[in-house]
């Protein structure tokens, strides 16, 4: 089974712009999970999404939005991008999203605002 | 809310050492608890899940609800094992859907 594709790999962008990451879930995983990976806030939620629908969502503000498509494909969206928005952005699939589902990670967007 | 607290932001050990990485949690209701590990170069990956009760790479973690913790162990570390080790949490309800709650994560590294 191929992984948790996610892309772009890297992404440069100047304040005030927006961007938008891919991440394509594993075959047969209806959830995907957003989180974002600072080295002074660690790993950190954002958002999940199931079946098109978000259904939990992290402390983050209203600039950072998502989407799934049917194909449970999803997208993340940064609007309005500060410099403290440079992280890595890493999106996680699993089957259902339950608690004790695995979830398995992509590599990663790396996000550099300038 | 739910917390994890990993204390030790780096770890050496030597070759054949055993080897404790700590993780406690704050959690009001039952959580499934994990170690994910990172080696270098590679993404984010499962090493095991308490409701699992297994062994992998020779590391055992077991759940301790009194004591809050879920410390993952080794008796005898190798070099392989030098990675970034994350202990995470997932809770229950729909607060909790597709949420994974980490610690700050620990460095381990196994000198020959």
């Amino acid at each position: 089974k191929a992984g948790v594709t996610q892309t772009p790999r890297y992404l440069i962008k100047t304040r005030g712009q927006q961007v938008t990451l891919s991440c394509s879930p594993i075959s047969g995983h209806r959830s995907v999970s957003w989180y974002q990976q600072t080295p002074g806030q660690g790993l950190q939620f954002l958002f999940e999404y199931f079946s098109e629908t978000q259904r939990n969502k992290g402390n983050f503000p209203g600039r950072f939005s998502g989407r799934q498509f049917s194909n449970s494909r999803s997208e993340m969206n940064v609007s309005t991008l500060e410099l403290g928005d440079s992280a890595l952005y890493l999106c996680a699939s699993s089957l259902r999203g339950s608690g004790g589902d695995i979830q398995y990670f992509g590599a990663g967007t790396r996000l550099s605002v300038l | 809310a739910q917390r994890v607290t990993q204390p030790e932001k780096l770890l050496s050990v030597f070759k054949g050492a055993p080897v404790e990485l700590k993780c406690n949690y704050s959690y009001s209701g039952s959580p499934e608890l994990f170690w994910y590990v990172q080696y270098s170069r590679q993404r984010l990956q499962l090493l095991l899940r308490h409701i699992s009760r297994e062994s992998i790479k020779g590391f055992t973690a077991d759940l301790n609800k009194g004591e809050t913790s879920f410390h993952l162990k080794k008796p005898f570390a190798q070099e392989e094992d030098s990675a970034m080790y994350y202990c995470a949490l997932s809770g229950a309800g729909g607060t909790s859907y597709g949420k994974l709650t980490f610690g700050q994560g620990t460095i381990l590294t196994v000198h020959p």
